[in-house]
């Protein structure tokens, strides 16, 4: 079973400053994906960035990037010069990988952004 | 692309009654899958299907739920009867393979 913890229930950052966002997972997976996920006030769920497992190279998507240190099974989310408009609920998730293409998503963090 | 389609986007009911909660993947995305958000237990896997077939309904609740995939581009959620405990947000989401699952807007549904 796979297991996906966000320790952070809120975080707050100023507008054009960084923020991180911390994730820990556990799977007995050896192929696996882990993701970001967006879900602003509308409830929508937007995909942020993904990252596969057997990829060293940490994703980067604009002003989203992941620090995957895979053996401590940590998949922190970095957001640089934060905008308003990324004011929204934070989830990790990973996927099994091969035929296993179920999500387990962790808690989220709530992302405030103060102008 | 449309993006994965889901209606009605509110529902609300009263207990005892069926509600179905209907969804179109995008278009040749060859796995779906239906998940709950509450406050309580976050966002859960109900079922998936892959290819049309139901490979993983571990997630659904109890006989009172059951989805359907007649078809690549069409698939329901029903719940018979509704019970208060089954307001929630229910997302529907597709994907190709191992590529990211795209989630619709959700359905929040309400049981009075």
């Amino acid at each position: 079973a796979q297991t996906v913890t966000q320790s952070q229930p809120e975080m707050s950052v100023q507008e054009a400053e960084t923020v991180t966002l911390s994730c820990t997972y556990d799977t007995s997976e050896s192929d696996y994906y882990l993701f970001w996920y967006k879900q602003p006030p509308s409830r929508q769920m937007i995909l942020v960035i993904r990252q596969e497992a057997y990829k060293q190279q940490n994703a980067t998507e604009n002003r989203f990037s992941v620090n995957f240190q895979k053996a401590a099974k940590s998949f922190s989310l970095k957001i640089s010069d934060s905008q308003l408009g990324d004011a929204a609920m934070y989830f990790c998730a990973s996927e099994g990988g091969g035929s296993n293409y179920k999500l387990t998503f962790g808690k989220g963090t709530l992302l405030t952004v103060n102008p | 692309d449309a993006g994965v389609i889901q209606s009605p986007r509110h529902e609300v009911t009263e207990m005892g009654q069926e509600v179905t909660l209907r969804c179109k993947p995008i278009s040749g995305h060859n796995s779906l899958f239906w998940y709950r958000q509450t406050m309580m237990r976050g966002l859960e896997l109900l079922i998936y299907f892959n290819n049309n077939v139901p490979i993983d309904d571990s997630g659904m609740p109890e006989d009172r739920f059951s989805a359907k995939m007649p078809n690549a581009s069409f698939s329901t959620l029903k719940i018979q009867p509704s019970e208060p405990r089954d307001s929630a947000v229910y997302f529907c989401a597709s994907s190709l393979q191992a590529s990211p699952q795209y989630f619709g807007p959700g359905t929040r549904l309400l049981v009075l």
